[in-house]
């Protein structure tokens, strides 16, 4: 099945103790992107991958980190997690850049930080 | 002011009702148009798709863009229990993924 996964799905954690959301298509696709999802917010980029080893920021990048090793993972990583971050976070991927109607979103991670 | 705008509702209505949907937006420079759906805990999904102005009609759903008034729209028909979920209006200059501006998404309950 044609799918993006993240991991974990549900996450508390405390100020400051690193973490790592991890994010898996099995598509081939180029594209892979972050979000996160607060009320009122609506969805807002965090960063972004054209294709491996290619990153750049989103809307709101700031304290996160993310890489591409490899074409089908983009883990989101956030070095020193703040209760600001308590967010719902979506990873998407799309076959090309610039196809952005064809995007497949995860299920998303509930973060929580204390 | 942000870029897009959406009533957060909650938007409750009767089973077989038609259903309108809306967003405003602000940059004139947006061509692409699209909603998304999401239902409770899940990522969301793509529903429609629509290039410039006019409409675009999939089974019971039709999307609307009027680019002179800066307003687009869905229209669910026959609405049905199953179309409960979170709508997100999306819009983008270049149809790249990289430039999507999401609404907050209007949240919609079916009474059956």
């Amino acid at each position: 099945e044609a799918q993006v996964t993240q991991n974990p799905r549900y996450l508390i954690t405390v100020t400051g103790k690193k973490l790592t959301v991890t994010c898996s298509q099995n598509m081939n696709h180029e594209y892979m992107s972050w979000y996160r999802q607060d009320p009122g917010l609506g969805l807002r980029q965090i960063y972004y991958s054209m294709n491996v080893e290619v990153t750049d920021k989103g809307d709101v990048p700031e304290g996160y980190k993310v890489s591409r090793k490899e074409k089908r993972n983009f883990p989101l990583i956030l070095e020193s997690p703040s209760p600001n971050q308590t967010s719902l976070y979506f990873c998407a991927s799309s076959l090309y850049p610039g196809e952005s109607y064809e995007q497949y979103f995860g299920p998303g991670t509930r973060l929580t930080v204390t | 002011q942000k870029e897009v705008e959406q009533d957060p509702g909650p938007l409750s209505v009767p089973e077989g009702a038609i259903v309108s949907l809306n967003c405003t937006y602000s940059n004139s420079a947006f061509q692409y148009f699209m909603w998304y759906r999401q239902y409770s805990r899940k990522g969301p999904e793509l529903l429609m798709y629509t290039y410039s102005s006019g409409n675009k009609e999939d089974g019971r759903f039709t999307a609307q863009v009027d680019k002179s008034s800066k307003y687009i729209s869905l229209f669910i028909r026959d609405s049905q229990p199953s179309d409960s979920a979170t709508y997100l209006c999306a819009m983008s200059r270049t149809g790249s993924a990289r430039q999507l501006t999401f609404g907050s998404g209007t949240q919609l309950t079916v009474l059956p």
